[in-house]
């Protein structure tokens, strides 16, 4: 079993949908979670970064975590045509753990926003 | 442009020659982490580094790879006698701390392709 299961998609919706992104972990150290967008041929770039449980919002963007369940989400409002691009959770220990830098990473979801 | 720097883009290389992909991280940061990422998995962590030192390598495969970051200049990652296996892109991170309070930013990778 993987410390991070993410459903690799294709998910596809139509313009000014709401997206539902998700991952579940396994590993209950983590502390620290991660979404990040990523463009073909691209690197991964940061979306939202959050510590512990909670949620958190930015824009059209909400990141949730529920460490009961070891499950997060990220929630995209009024979605667009741009917002097309694979979605990698990421999660990693918290501090004094020795391992605080090591990201673990989901296999992605690839979102197509249709108009 | 003041994020993480890769170079190149894109390095072929023949079965059994070196390569060395460079990273210069974000102004202000010295915690570079490179990562793995092969076609339709997620990215896996290779090493850590802080200046002059390899803090984690648990993720490097044991022969043929090495990486280092100097006082002065990049960090390298340097693959050694390079086979068909090792195509992959090869993310570089950098952070301003190294204790996962602060999230990591990524560089656009090195895509590398064995002949």
């Amino acid at each position: 079993q993987k410390e991070v299961e993410q459903d690799p998609g294709p998910l596809s919706v139509p313009e000014g949908a709401i997206v539902s992104l998700n991952c579940t972990y396994s590993n209950s150290a983590f502390q620290y979670f991660m979404w990040y967008r990523q463009y073909s041929r691209k690197g991964p770039e940061l979306l939202m970064y959050t510590y512990s449980s909670g949620n958190k919002e930015d824009g059209r963007f909400t990141a949730q975590v529920d460490k009961s369940s070891k499950y997060i989400s990220l929630f995209i409002r009024d979605s667009q045509p741009s917002d097309s691009a694979t979605y990698l959770c990421a999660m990693s220990p918290g501090l004094n753990t020795g391992t605080a830098s090591k990201l673990t990473f989901g296999t992605g979801t690839r979102l197509q926003v249709t108009l | 442009n003041a994020g993480v720097m890769q170079n190149p883009r894109h390095l072929v290389r023949r079965r059994g020659q070196e390569a060395r992909l460079r990273c210069s991280p974000m102004k202000g940061h010295s915690h570079v982490y490179w990562y793995r990422q092969l076609p339709e998995e997620g990215l896996k962590f290779m090493v850590y580094l802080q200046k002059e030192n390899i803090i984690d390598e648990s993720g490097m495969p044991k022969e043929r790879f090495s990486a280092e970051f100097p006082k002065e200049g990049p960090s390298i990652l340097r693959i050694q006698q390079v086979v068909r296996g090792d195509s992959a892109a090869y993310f570089c991170a950098s952070s301003p701390t190294g204790d996962g309070g602060q999230p990591q930013h990524f560089g656009d990778g090195t895509r590398l392709s064995i002949l």
